[in-house]
């Protein structure tokens, strides 16, 4: 199975900061890499699919990068409602795996 | 616009079944894979089985692999999970997401397993 690792598992920081998390797959897993976001109490939310394609509404802040074991999410200047606890996930090959998560916390 | 409605979960002892459901709407139901993904209360997420669009591939984790049992019917527009043989650590709340992507999630429904 492909080990998802994702840093750091939590982080403070400021509104209008430069926030990048970093995931890192056991095995290449190409560019089968997706981001998603959660706040409390509420379902996940798809970010990116494919390690850099945004989906649909999704606000250019969120920007993702990567191929192959290293893979990072970059909000690029961060707001109040960018909050969340945040999740990459493989789907490069069944079983597919989540990283066990980013909590975003106000500094 | 896409909606996942899930329902089925609720209180059960362990060693018991349950069957959750996902009524789909607003795609073409057929033509997606879909997944089921839970969340542990206050933990992360973790998948746990994916079946093909026409039903005929299906896919566990190793820890639901021989107890749960995932299938749909594409003419009900529905995708389901029998689980069976509940233990303590399948309590969580039940996604289920649309296509290979997680594209589409619908709220969950709540499995709590305990005597």
């Amino acid at each position: 199975d492909i080990q998802m690792t994702q840093s750091p598992s939590s982080l403070s920081a400021s509104v209008g900061d430069r926030v990048t998390i970093t995931c890192r797959a056991s095995q290449g897993i190409s560019n089968y890499l997706a981001w998603f976001q959660q706040k409390p109490g509420k379902a996940p939310k798809s970010l990116i699919y494919a390690a850099s394609t945004l989906q649909s509404g999704v606000p250019s802040k969120f920007s993702g990068s990567g191929s192959g074991t290293d893979f990072t999410l970059t909000i690029s200047s961060l707001q109040p409602e960018d909050f969340a606890t945040y999740y990459c996930q493989q789907y490069n090959s069944h079983p597919l795996t989540f990283g066990g998560g980013t909590k975003v916390e106000i500094k | 616009e896409v909606q996942l409605l899930e329902s089925g979960g609720g209180l059960v002892q362990p060693g018991g079944s349950l069957r959750l459901s996902c009524a789909a709407s607003g795609f073409t139901f057929s033509s997606y894979a879909m997944s089921w993904v839970r969340q542990a209360p206050g933990k992360g997420l973790e998948w746990v089985s994916a079946i093909s669009g026409g039903g005929g591939a299906t896919y566990y984790a190793d820890t639901v692999k021989g107890r749960f049992t995932i299938s749909r019917d594409n003419s009900k527009n529905t995708l389901y999970l029998q689980m069976n043989t509940l233990r303590a650590e399948d309590t969580a709340l039940y996604y289920c997401t649309k296509d290979r992507i997680s594209a589409n999630w619908g709220q969950g429904t709540l499995v709590t397993v305990s005597s």
